[in-house]
């Protein structure tokens, strides 16, 4: 059971350099997102998306890009990294059906990233 | 700004003892979860109350709604240290679910 996989676990990158996360998952769900966890912040919403084809900003879509590739991949560009996205980011999903089932958000594991 | 927000913080007992945390939240909600997180991991979901629920049950947890202060309990009762964990909140006002600060909780053997 793989649920949402997310690549890397950790990268250190040089301020001005870009990058990408990778997420995936395998549960045909119709929902995606893509948080920052920062200490004492808790967790922040980058960029979503609702369905395949639609994405929308969150809290903090700033120096931030999404793509949603297909059903089961949705991908966050860093452009032009900055230390303050120093950050643990974490991609999710959900069902988002009309069954109380589907509310249920499942998350990766997180991808530690480090801006010097 | 965050949409829910626990308290306390932090909180440490012992084995045993019962742990209550409480979020509060800002706008009218479809249904409120609780998550937890352990340490360098991601948040696993534990309970979902819908907003015309009052209370709810599953284990040893308990969590309850009031929608009139716009605000949720969760109670873990007779605490493991496994409990040891970050548990947060989330409000689900549209599609997107917004998660409150968190609450550390520490429970010692």
């Amino acid at each position: 059971n793989a649920g949402v996989t997310q690549t890397p676990k950790f990268q250190v990158l040089k301020t001005g350099q870009s990058m990408t996360l990778q997420c995936a998952q395998d549960m045909n769900h119709n929902s995606m997102y893509w948080y920052r966890q920062d200490p004492g912040m808790g967790l922040r919403l980058i960029y979503y998306s609702a369905s395949e084809g639609t994405t929308d900003k969150g809290e903090v879509p700033n120096g931030y890009n999404v793509s949603r590739l297909n059903k089961r991949e949705f991908s966050l560009r860093l452009e032009s990294a900055a230390p303050s996205q120093t950050s643990v980011y974490f991609c999710a999903s959900r069902a988002a059906t009309g069954k109380e089932s589907g509310n249920t958000i499942y998350f990766g594991e997180g991808s530690w990233l480090t801006v010097v | 700004s965050q949409q829910g927000e626990e308290d306390p913080q932090a909180l440490s007992i012992q084995e045993g003892e019962n742990a209550t945390m409480n979020c509060s939240y800002k706008t009218s909600i479809n249904n409120l979860q609780w998550y937890r997180q352990n340490s360098g991991r991601g948040l696993v979901h534990l309970i979902l109350i819908r907003s015309n629920e009052r209370e709810k049950h599953s284990g040893r947890l308990r969590v309850t709604l009031d929608t009139s202060k716009k605000s949720s309990s969760l109670l873990i009762t007779a605490s493991r240290a496994a409990d040891t964990a970050s548990y947060f909140c989330a409000t689900d006002p549209l599609i997107k679910l917004i998660f409150g600060t968190g609450t550390r909780l520490q429970v010692f053997p």
